[in-house]
Order: structure tokens, then C-alpha cells, then sequence
């Protein structure tokens, strides 16, 4: 099966702007899908799509992607964004689903 | 509202077996493809299944496959993971997931609050 890879570890400063990246041969064909998960919680999803945040989800959050890459982009960092943020896709070469590594996001 | 509850997660010993359920309220159950996804002690999510709304679609990852079988009853609202010869390895919070569309995007949404299951002797 394919891979998503992800930078381990993001640090952001409050207030600021920070990019999480995912990339693997998966998102040529299928949008990612991008999940926040805070330590004893389950996952959240943040982003799917082109660029869609379900109800709830604070318009900083935002996504795009172009060629084998999947970005998430927080616009304005907050104190309660810190959090492991994972990205998912169907896999394009199996029924399989696959996610990629996960980032630690740290708010200084 | 969306809920989801999983259920029967415990302490198994290795080549044991488990059978962890879902119930589901607040949506037609029967409309949307539902996932399990786990997550072992420290580490990354990992998806397991998912069972298309109608059940006549199944999908496994390589780990799990002829081991594990994802059912479900629509009847009852509620989808199983029937999980067998487990090993130390399977060790993680599962959780179930809601397809966010009506057509098997792997988009997740909501998710259960998970139940821990731990093989070991």
C-alpha cells in the first residue's frame, strides 16, 4: 500500500501562521482530509476536501493542495490548537485507506 | 447529534479473541460506510476496516486481513469488529467512525471516544 508522510514535530509561535504538510502518491488522485487529536481525545476533523471545514471548525483552519502534497494551514495560531494533526486519504492503489504519520504541533 | 459508542474492549491474552461493538445514533445508519480506526499506545492512527452502509462491501487493512471481520446491523444501528488470533501488536484504542458523505471518502466524522484493547499474557 501507499504512504502519507509527515513531518514529525511543527512549532508555531502564538499568533502566527504555520503550514502542516502531508505528501505521498494518494493525493495525485484523492483529496486529504486532516484530523486535530489532543492528548486523551479522539481525532477531530478539521478539513476535508478541495477546502471544507465542518460546523464548528474556526475559519484559521484551511487546506489546499497541489500535485502529491496536502497542506493545512493555521492562520493565526492559538494557544488550544496545540495537538497531534494527522492527514488521511483513500490509498490509489488498494480499497485500503491509509494516514500518514501524524505532526506534533507546539504553540510557543 | 451524531453518537458513537464503542463497547467491549478489555484485557485478552495472545491468539485470544474479542468482539468490539458500535452503536450508533443520531443519523441513518444504513446510509453511510463505517470505520474502525486504532491507535497503539504512543503512536499514530492506523485504519483497520470499513463496511460500505449496506454491508455488501468490506475492506481491510493488510495487518488485520483474515483475522479480523468487520460486520454490522443495520436493524440495530450498531457495527462489530470481530477480532481474532490477537496478538501483542494489536494492543491500541479502537475507535469507530461515521463516513462524513453518503459515498466512502475515508473523510471521518465524528468518531467515537474509543475502547482499549491490551493482549497480553
Amino acid at each position: 500500500s501507499s504512504e502519507l508522510t509527515q513531518d514529525p514535530t511543527v512549532s508555531v509561535a502564538l499568533g502566527q501562521t504555520v503550514r502542516i504538510t502531508c505528501q505521498g502518491d494518494s493525493l495525485r488522485m484523492y483529496y486529504a482530509s486532516w484530523y486535530q487529536q489532543k492528548p486523551g481525545q479522539a481525532p477531530v476533523l478539521v478539513i476535508y476536501g478541495k477546502n471544507n471545514r465542518p460546523s464548528g471548525i474556526p475559519d484559521r483552519f484551511s487546506g489546499s493542495s497541489s500535485g502529491d502534497t496536502a497542506s493545512l494551514t493555521i492562520t493565526g495560531a492559538q494557544a488550544e490548537d496545540e495537538a497531534d494533526y494527522y492527514c488521511n486519504s483513500r490509498d490509489s492503489s488498494s480499497s485500503q485507506v491509509i494516514f500518514g504519520g501524524g505532526t506534533k504541533l507546539t504553540v510557543l | 447529534e451524531v453518537q458513537l459508542l464503542e463497547s467491549g474492549g478489555g484485557l485478552v491474552q495472545p491468539g485470544g479473541y474479542l468482539r468490539l461493538s458500535c452503536a450508533a445514533s443520531g443519523f441513518t445508519f444504513s446510509s453511510y460506510a463505517m470505520s474502525w480506526v486504532r491507535q497503539a499506545p504512543g503512536k499514530g492512527l492506523e485504519w483497520v476496516s470499513t463496511m460500505s452502509g449496506s454491508g455488501s462491501n468490506t475492506h481491510y487493512a493488510d495487518s488485520v486481513e483474515g483475522r479480523f471481520t468487520i460486520s454490522r446491523d443495520n436493524s440495530k444501528n450498531t457495527l462489530y469488529l470481530q477480532m481474532n488470533s490477537l496478538r501483542a501488536e494489536d494492543t491500541a484504542v479502537y475507535y469507530c467512525a461515521k463516513d462524513l458523505t453518503s459515498s466512502w471518502e475515508g473523510w471521518f466524522d465524528p468518531w467515537g471516544q474509543g475502547t482499549l484493547v491490551t493482549v497480553s499474557s
